[in-house]
């Protein structure tokens, strides 16, 4: 099955500093990449995803990189805010509903 | 707002006890899962199902059944609690015929088994 694995595992970054996360998986089959923020407490939800037809893909500070060839996608935050504080996660499917994550990286903005 | 509950939100039970965890979506969607989060290893597919009769293994579904009771039910059971299932649970939905493939999470069970 797909194995995904994400670093870091903690990323600590100042107020106003960018923040990026990086993923690879196993599967070239693998074409959905979504990213999920989990805060404290609460559920994940969906921030951010590519297709594997995409290269890149902004929403206002964030954006998600793919490359497919060297099989890992990155999510990038600029301007962090302490809002921004959370645990992130990638994930991989082949089919869109089956998705592996990866084991989460833990976001600190520090003020 | 259409949303995605679960019951009971903390539960401490005893190895050896069956017990059952349930999720309910007012959203409308088809395609509901269950989860297991663990700390330091992401969120981990137990079981998913299309329709009510459709219901799939997921990565790790050795210790769980899972029961698909309506469209919006979707039950996830541990025959013989086990100490090593002792984690955070979570239900989703999500609609293959929406504009996009997002899961929609509930809040999560947390599963305690002494």
């Amino acid at each position: 099955g797909e194995n995904v694995e994400q670093h870091p595992s903690t990323l600590s970054v100042q107020e106003g500093d960018s923040a990026v996360i990086k993923c690879t998986y196993s599967d070239s089959a693998s074409n959905y990449f979504p990213w999920y923020k989990q805060e404290l407490g609460k559920r994940p939800q969906l921030i951010i995803d590519i297709r594997s037809n995409v290269g890149e893909k902004k929403d206002q500070r964030i954006a998600v990189t793919l490359n497919k060839t060297a099989k890992h996608f990155s999510l990038h935050i600029t301007e962090t805010q302490p809002e921004d504080s959370a645990v992130y996660f990638c994930a991989a499917s082949i089919d869109d509903y089956k998705l592996s994550f990866g084991a989460g990286t833990t976001v600190t903005v520090r003020a | 707002d259409a949303d995605v509950t679960q019951t009971p939100r903390n539960r401490i039970t005893k190895t050896g006890k069956r017990i059952m965890l349930e999720c309910s979506q007012t959203k409308g969607h088809d395609r509901m899962y269950w989860y297991r989060q663990d700390p330091g290893l992401g969120l981990r597919l137990i079981y998913y199902s299309f329709d009510v009769k459709d219901i799939n293994k997921g990565e790790i579904s050795d210790g769980y059944s899972v029961s698909r009771q309506a469209q919006a039910k979707f039950s996830l059971s541990l025959e013989s609690a086990i100490p090593n299932q002792t984690a955070l649970y979570f239900c989703a939905t999500s609609d293959p015929g929406g504009s996009t493939d997002t899961q929609y999470f509930g809040p999560g069970t947390r599963l305690t088994v002494l």
